[in-house]
């Protein structure tokens, strides 16, 4: 079973609906993190969160929000679906427990598409 | 942006060769990870180097790095046919998170 788990992987939408991406975690670890990757830019950082109760805007946060269910849960919600928002939208996790950024975990991605 | 850069962006080459690959950034960091990307799969960790070391090794993978110069290198010896992936690097300025580059397209001919 995958360590991070990304629900769902594909989903098509019309501009202007809601959508909702879940992320959930077995490997423990208290950060997670929502990225978008787009062709020729590598990922970009959306949210993260360090832990249940703590939520921080990414460098690319407008248009999205976030949810922190639980440690091993995090949501990522796009409240009114645009066609620029279509993307490969990707969860990580870390272990901060030294208090220092360790290796990223990454789940296998949902490809959105916004017609 | 801080985001960093990786050069090529495509880089093709013989089963057999050695592939290399670099990553520059902006600014001082704290430590700097390389990742590999598989065709529709997620990103996984491959070496994380410290700004206090020069050099790595992690089986048929080197990884140098130069403060001074701002960049970074990932050696890939021997490369085989399932050495073929997107490269990326990923550096780390202190109390910051990770900033990814844009990516190196690795293809490895049999």
């Amino acid at each position: 079973d995958a360590d991070v788990t990304q629900t769902p992987r594909n989903r098509i939408t019309k501009t202007g609906k809601r959508i909702m991406l879940e992320c959930s975690q077995t490997k423990g670890h208290d950060r997670m993190y929502w990225y978008r990757q787009d062709p020729g830019l590598g990922l970009r950082l959306i949210y993260y969160s360090f832990d249940v109760k703590d939520i921080n805007k990414g460098e690319i946060s407008d248009g999205y929000s976030v949810s922190r269910q639980a440690q091993a849960k995090f949501s990522l919600s796009l409240e009114s679906a645009i066609p620029n928002q279509t993307a490969l939208y990707f969860c990580a996790t870390s272990d901060g427990s030294s208090g220092v950024n360790q290796p990223q975990h990454f789940g296998d991605g949902t490809r959105l598409s916004i017609l | 942006s801080q985001q960093g850069e990786e050069d090529p962006q495509a880089l093709s080459i013989q089963e057999g060769e050695n592939a290399t690959m670099n990553c520059s950034y902006k600014t001082s960091i704290n430590n700097l990870q390389w990742y590999r990307q598989n065709s529709g799969r997620g990103l996984v960790h491959l070496i994380l180097i410290r700004s206090n070391e020069r050099e790595k090794h992690s089986g048929r993978l080197r990884v140098t790095l130069d403060t001074s110069k701002k960049s970074s290198s990932l050696l890939i010896t021997a490369s085989r046919a399932a050495d073929t992936a997107s490269y990326f690097c990923a550096h780390e300025s202190y109390g910051q998170n990770f900033v990814f580059g844009p990516g190196t397209r690795l293809s490895v001919l049999p």
